[in-house]
């Protein structure tokens, strides 16, 4: 089956420290590759997305590269701001035969970053 | 209309009580989704729904739990005899599935928080 494993927090940085949340995924079939953010307060929201081995998405300087070989999709930035502080979700999709696509979610990440 | 629209945002409800929540999903799209969300967790999927094929219930977690899609638009969610596990929040989301398109967003709504007393 698909699953998607991510990183446990929550994770508390400074403002401006450099930030990875890991996200690792099996699946069956050729996945879609997606970030979700969920700020406080707020509905999901997609952040990034990847459809292919070696793409990298990017959005508000966050970045997450397609890695087929070691099923893999971190997100990076290289600075995080206050602002940035929300739930992040890594998801994956797989066509199903007949049917729409469904996602499959990871666990979550609490993110804080402090001022 | 402009998003995924759920209602109500809050309901509190008693044990053994049945309910009914309620997805607007945006328009044009096919594909519809309720995902749960406790407390600390992540999102557990519940089922989807796509066009006119018969939906996906793989995870309903128990018969108290149904959900329709009328006329390929408005979805309900009813959860019968409510337990107090049933204490999350549910959310809608909704994509535009066409051929064609190797990949389709899905946009979430607010959610719904149920809390059962």
């Amino acid at each position: 089956g698909n699953s998607v494993t991510q990183m446990e927090g929550p994770v508390t940085l400074s403002e401006e420290a450099f930030l990875t949340i890991n996200c690792t995924y099996t699946a069956t079939g050729y996945p879609s590759l997606f970030w979700y953010v969920q700020y406080p307060g707020e509905g999901l929201q997609l952040l990034l997305k990847a459809t292919k081995a070696d793409d990298k998405g990017s959005n508000k300087g966050f970045e997450a590269t397609y890695r087929k070989e070691t099923t893999s999709f971190h997100l990076e930035k290289g600075s995080v701001q206050v602002s940035d502080s929300a739930v992040y979700f890594c998801a994956l999709s797989v066509r199903r035969l007949g049917s729409a696509r469904q996602l499959t979610f990871g666990s979550g990440t609490q993110l804080t970053v402090l001022p | 209309g402009a998003g995924v629209s759920q209602s109500p945002s809050n309901k509190v409800t008693e044990k053994g009580k049945d309910v009914e929540l309620r997805c607007d999903p945006i328009s044009g799209h096919t594909a519809l989704y309720w995902y749960r969300q406790s407390l600390g967790q992540g999102l557990e999927f519940l089922i989807y729904f796509q066009g006119n094929s018969a939906p996906d219930k793989s995870g309903l977690p128990s018969d108290r739990f149904s959900a329709e899609r009328t006329g390929g638009s408005v979805s309900t969610l009813t959860i019968q005899r409510t337990q107090q596990e049933d204490s999350a929040v549910y959310l809608c989301a909704s994509s535009l599935v066409a051929s064609g398109l190797s990949n389709t967003e899905a946009f979430f709504g607010q959610g719904t928080r149920l809390t059962v007393v």
